[in-house]
């Protein structure tokens, strides 16, 4: 199993420009998170799904937005590239609950001049 | 309001030497709680929960109800040791959404 699996691992981005992180899972685990990590700030939750269909705003969710048509991908869109979106991106999943270990992927470097 | 104390940004220690990592958080229910650890070039992964109550790498954490504190502890730190740590509460509110501290590195010195 690979686990989680994020793209691009890198990526540099035009202020207002939109693009799309990709995060998919094989554990068929219902919980998938999208977090940023920022120095100081820790990770910090940005949209979470708990199955297919169901999606819901964490701590700081605007200017993403988020889908859930299959149980095994999970993608962060931005809508208008901010130079404040600068970040480091981790997607994550659980089998049925946050109270389960957290599955990390490797995350994604992205820069917004 | 619902918030994770991690105060110590960068924590040094000697190899040999006992480790601590504080976390403390504010919260009027009992949350569970985590620990999250990311070693370089390595994903981040559960490193302790305190609901099992066991030692993992020879770290153990205690829950203190009554301080609301849940610190890391390891009574003899090792190279290995070097990473970053995340303290995580799952607030039981509702959300049941888990938190995350804003960190330790931790540097082992050999």
């Amino acid at each position: 199993n690979a686990g989680v699996t994020q793209t691009p691992k890198f990526q540099v981005l035009k202020t207002g420009q939109s693009m799309t992180l990709q995060c998919a899972q094989d554990m068929n685990h219902e919980y998938m998170s999208w977090y940023r990590q920022d120095p100081g700030m820790g990770l910090r939750l940005i949209h979470y799904s708990v199955g297919a269909g169901i999606t819901d705003q964490g701590e700081v969710p605007n200017g993403y937005n988020v889908s859930r048509s299959t149980t095994e991908d999970f993608p962060l869109r931005l809508l208008s590239a901010a130079p404040s979106q600068t970040s480091v991106y981790f997607c994550a999943s659980s089998q049925d609950s946050f109270n389960q270990p957290q599955h990390f992927g490797d995350g994604t470097r992205l820069s917004i001049l | 309001a619902q918030r994770v104390t991690q105060p110590e940004k960068l924590l040094s220690v000697f190899k040999g030497a006992p480790v601590e990592l504080k976390c403390n958080y504010s919260y009027s229910g009992s949350p569970e709680l985590f620990w999250y650890v990311q070693y370089s070039r390595q994903r981040l992964q559960l490193l302790l929960r305190h609901i099992s109550r066991e030692s993992i790498k020879g770290f153990t954490a205690d829950l203190n109800k009554g301080e609301t504190s849940f610190h890391l502890k390891k009574p003899f730190a090792q190279e290995e040791d070097s990473a970053m740590y995340y303290c995580a509460p799952l607030w039981l509110d509702g959300n049941n959404r888990l938190a995350f501290g804003k960190g330790n590195q931790v540097v082992v010195i050999p």
